[in-house]
């Protein structure tokens, strides 16, 4: 089975503080996502990378980064938090192009930010 | 530009009775794939069922299945027989490998099973 981790289940930050959420995908996929849950809203996408070092934004990136150094890992970074970042932030991860692209999502970070 | 829209934001039914979620998408492409996950009460999201847009054939899996109307851009979910377990947010999904293999997202559908 495809297993999608993640470094926490729930935190708690201070506005301002830099936050790191990590993800770790352990079926060689080459694709990882990062979104944002919030009630009404669905799923939005914040970034996604195809490769090793490989970035895109997706439709809100403001004030977040990502970083992708390993193939199995994909880490969303939050530099100063505020609390409008206060929300439920999934990983996905998916094999790459050509293949059964189904999206195999991570348990979630409940993150607030007070 | 994809968008996928989902009009039900909750909904209800009784156990052992059948529920429909609607889904509409928009696109102007023509290869494409359509989804359903569910997402129970704190715990993880998974795959409830796909569509290919090139399949005339209506998907199912066990209890589950959809009606694809590709001409009218629809893409509903038919639970038969509703067990106590199905409650849950359900998300229609739609995906289209010209954009990178993106996945663009419905608003969710809560669906809770009365005992």
């Amino acid at each position: 089975d495809v297993k999608v981790t993640q470094s926490s289940r729930y935190l708690v930050k201070r506005t301002g503080e830099k936050v790191f959420l990590e993800c770790v995908q352990d079926m060689d996929h080459e694709n990882m996502f990062w979104y944002r849950q919030d009630p009404g809203l669905g799923l939005r996408l914040i970034y996604f990378s195809y490769d090793v070092k490989m970035k895109e934004k997706g439709d809100i990136p403001e004030g977040y980064s990502v970083s992708r150094e390993k193939k199995e890992r994909f880490s969303l970074i939050l530099e100063s938090a505020s609390t409008n970042q206060t929300s439920m932030y999934l990983c996905a991860s998916s094999p790459g192009q050509g293949k059964n692209d189904e999206q195999y999502f991570g348990p979630g970070t409940r993150l607030t930010v007070t | 530009a994809q968008t996928v829209t989902q009009s039900q934001p909750e909904m209800s039914v009784q156990e052992a009775e059948t529920v429909t979620l609607s889904c509409t998408y928009d696109t102007s492409e023509n290869n494409y794939y359509l989804f359903w996950y569910k997402q129970p009460p704190s715990r993880q999201m998974i795959l409830v069922i796909r569509q290919e847009a090139y399949k005339q054939q209506n998907a199912t899996e066990n209890r589950f299945s959809v009606n694809f109307q590709k001409a009218a851009k629809s893409f509903s979910l038919k639970i038969s027989d509703s067990q106590l377990g199905d409650t849950a947010m359900y998300f229609c999904a739609f995906m289209t490998p010209f954009t990178g293999n993106q996945f663009y997202f419905g608003t969710g559908t809560s669906l809770t099973v009365i005992p």
